[in-house]
């Protein structure tokens, strides 16, 4: 069981999109629609903004879109804010009720 | 409002046994719609999926930590915990605590984390 791969850093100005991509395997990402990201600011908990790879909760932005091809997640932010800035998580089911997840992301907003 | 918090020492020595709770306020940890886990991060690296239990007491842990971890349930107190044995530096790293919410199959709730470093 090995960790999705993310890219180390994306970056943006404010009002651009980006997209943070999370590879896998036919094992995990590829096997079921069961990934979601998250948005972590460090010293903070960790904040779901997608789950089931393209949902979003009640609560997040509308921004924030996910997709799912084969074995790569994706995670779309639109319209960049300064308060974008921070990790991004991907995590997939991985059968037999165990999770794995990404490497992580750091977003800067320039 | 669902809060969940770490709690248990911050530093431990090699080859002991780093054992760590989480509170559960705001809400039931019987409820049979949810799972409770632990994740840890390394310092720079990424998130590392632990393991999970049911309020039933039923564990699920990630392959590359089974030989060393064991987690429980109290729900008497509305807590669960991670015992980890046999701790190296490896195992130094900020541990959180979430809830994974079966209908969403995702972790909607987490703790803020704490950092367990593990050094003689």
């Amino acid at each position: 069981q090995s960790a999705l791969t993310q890219p180390a850093s994306v970056s943006g100005s404010p009002g651009q999109s980006i997209t943070i991509f999370c590879t896998g395997t036919s094992s995990d990402v590829g096997s079921y629609n069961l990934v979601s990201w998250y948005q972590h600011h460090p010293g903070k908990a960790p904040k779901l903004m997608i789950y089931e790879a393209t949902k979003r909760p009640s609560g997040v932005s509308n921004g924030f879109s996910g997709s799912k091809t084969g074995n790569t997640a994706s995670l779309t932010i639109s319209g960049l804010q300064a308060e974008d800035e921070a990790d991004y998580f991907c995590c997939s089911y991985a059968g037999s009720s165990t999770w794995v997840f990404g490497g992580g992301t750091k977003l800067t907003v320039l | 409002q669902l809060q969940l918090q770490e709690s248990g020492p911050g530093l431990v020595k090699p080859s002991e046994t780093l054992s760590l709770t989480c509170t559960v306020s705001g809400g039931s940890i019987s409820s049979s719609s949810y799972y409770w886990g632990w994740i840890r991060q390394p310092p720079g690296k990424g998130l590392e999926w632990i393991g999970s239990i049911y309020y039933s007491g039923n564990t699920y842990y990630s392959p590359s930590l089974k030989s060393r971890v064991t987690i429980s349930v109290d729900t008497s107190k509305n807590q669960f915990s991670l015992k980890l044995k046999s701790v190296t530096a490896a195992d130094t790293a900020v541990y959180y605590c979430a809830r994974l919410t079966t209908a969403i199959a995702a972790l909607d709730y987490w703790g803020q984390g704490t950092l367990v470093t593990v050094s003689s």
